[in-house]
């Protein structure tokens, strides 16, 4: 079984560009969550999708924002970039039922901002 | 608020011996707890899992980790410890919504070196 990909692995933007993070989940999971992980803030929560809604939310503005296709495949999107974005952004797919259902990670896109 | 907290960022232990991190969480009911591994450039792993029963959980690649309510902590440890062992360890607790489902709250990682 596959598992969580993520693309693209390195990305470099600089300061006000917009970029598309991409999620596929492991086949039949259905709930996605991304994750931000930087050194100082180690990881935080963004948001979780599961059957094209979102379902949680983490405590990020408005720039951050995602969605899920039918496919369950996910994507988020940060506009306005800016230095502070730069981080490792991991997503993560569980079945997404309403019991807890174990998390499996995707290696994770580094986003540098210039 | 809930809130996980692993008070040692760096550990260094030599190959062979034993290995104990600590992760101390805040959270008003019956915490789900977890243990997760993250090697360089990597994702996370899940070591172990905790929902309820028996208090020490065995996890893969030999660590273990118990949890004890009564002073708020779930520890990791391996009684000997792999040079590939050598990795970043995560402490999480899953806390309910109300919506009914579950998201994650991670500690801020202990940093694992391991001398030959």
């Amino acid at each position: 079984k596959a598992g969580v990909t993520q693309t693209p692995r390195y990305l470099i933007k600089t300061r006000g560009q917009q970029v598309t993070l991409s999620c596929s989940p492991i086949s039949g999971h259905r709930s996605v969550s991304w994750y931000q992980q930087t050194p100082g803030q180690g990881l935080q929560f963004l948001f979780e999708y599961f059957s094209e809604t979102q379902r949680n939310k983490g405590n990020f503005p408005g720039r951050f924002s995602g969605r899920q296709f039918s496919n369950s495949r996910s994507e988020m999107n940060v506009s306005t970039l800016e230095l502070g974005d730069s981080a490792l952004y991991l997503c993560a797919s569980s079945k997404g039922t309403y019991s807890y259902n174990e998390q499996f990670f995707g290696p994770g896109t580094r986003l540098t901002v210039l | 608020a809930q809130s996980v907290t692993q008070p040692d960022i760096h550990i260094t232990v030599s190959e062979g011996a034993s290995l104990e991190l600590r992760c101390n969480y805040s959270y008003g009911a019956t915490p789900y707890l977890f243990w997760y591994v993250q090697s360089p450039g990597q994702g996370l792993q899940l070591l172990l899992k905790y929902f309820s029963g028996d208090t020490l959980v065995q996890g893969i690649k030999g660590f273990e980790a118990e949890f004890k309510r009564s002073q708020s902590s779930f520890n990791l440890r391996k009684p000997s410890v792999h040079w590939s062992d050598a990795a970043e360890y995560f402490c999480a607790v899953g806390s309910q919504t109300t919506s009914g489902t579950y998201k994650y709250i991670f500690g801020t990682g202990t940093r694992l070196k391991v001398l030959a």
